[in-house]
């Protein structure tokens, strides 16, 4: 099966960019996601990208795909202290509905 | 709406004793998943059910059950629970006859503890 691994926490400065990121292993993903998991809380779809794209933007947020190396990263700029949050990187293969999620990224922002 | 309510919210468990996690998704979606989430291991997958009717074994099925007799309920099954099964565990739906990205929405978790 797909291995999916993430560093565990991040810490950086409000108004500073953040950077999580997420290697995988199954090149066959179709779809990458990340989700954002705010404390005592499920998870909830940030963003995603489809495996034919190298780059996606919304607003604050950019991610970017590395096929050749198997890198997917999400970039937050101007960071906020609502922004605190475990990131979970995640790939979809083929038509079935399974994700497998990564470990999960802890971003503290301080003031 | 509601979305997938999961039931309890928490709970402590005696060690050999069995237990049942309820949840339950309003919004018609074929596919129900359950998950684990455990510090430095992420989300595990435990059971899936791709259709009402049908179930399927994830990355950690072991000491679990699960049944999917009608779209909205997917309730989990402990038998006999063992501490290392202390853990959030979070029930979520999706359904890929829906436009991309096919996105998993997920239950607000239960977190239980056996002792």
């Amino acid at each position: 099966g797909e291995d999916v691994e993430q560093s565990l926490f991040l810490s950086v400065r409000e108004g500073d960019s953040s950077v999580i990121n997420c290697t995988y292993t199954d090149s066959s993903s179709t779809y990458l996601y990340w989700y954002k998991q705010e404390p005592g809380a499920g998870l909830q779809l940030l963003t995603y990208i489809f495996s034919n794209m190298d780059m996606k933007q919304d607003q604050r947020l950019t991610v970017l795909l590395n096929k050749k190396d198997k890198h997917l990263s999400l970039r937050i700029a101007d960071t906020q202290t609502g922004d605190s949050a475990i990131y979970f990187c995640a790939g979809k293969t083929g038509t079935a509905s399974k994700l497998t999620f990564g470990t999960g990224t802890r971003l503290q922002v301080t003031l | 709406t509601a979305g997938i309510t999961q039931a309890p919210t928490s709970q402590i468990l005696a060690a050999g004793r069995s237990m049942t996690l309820r949840c339950t998704q309003d919004m018609r979606h074929n596919a129900m998943y359950w998950y684990r989430q455990d510090l430095g291991l992420g989300l595990r997958l435990i059971h899936y059910s791709n259709t009402a009717g049908t179930t399927g074994k994830g990355e950690v099925p072991d000491g679990y059950s699960v049944s999917r007799a009608n779209t909205d309920d997917f309730p989990l099954t402990l038998a006999s629970a063992v501490p290392s099964q202390t853990s959030v565990y979070f029930c979520a739906s999706g359904d890929v006859k829906l436009a991309p990205p096919y996105e998993q929405y997920f239950g607000p978790g239960t977190r239980l503890t056996v002792t």
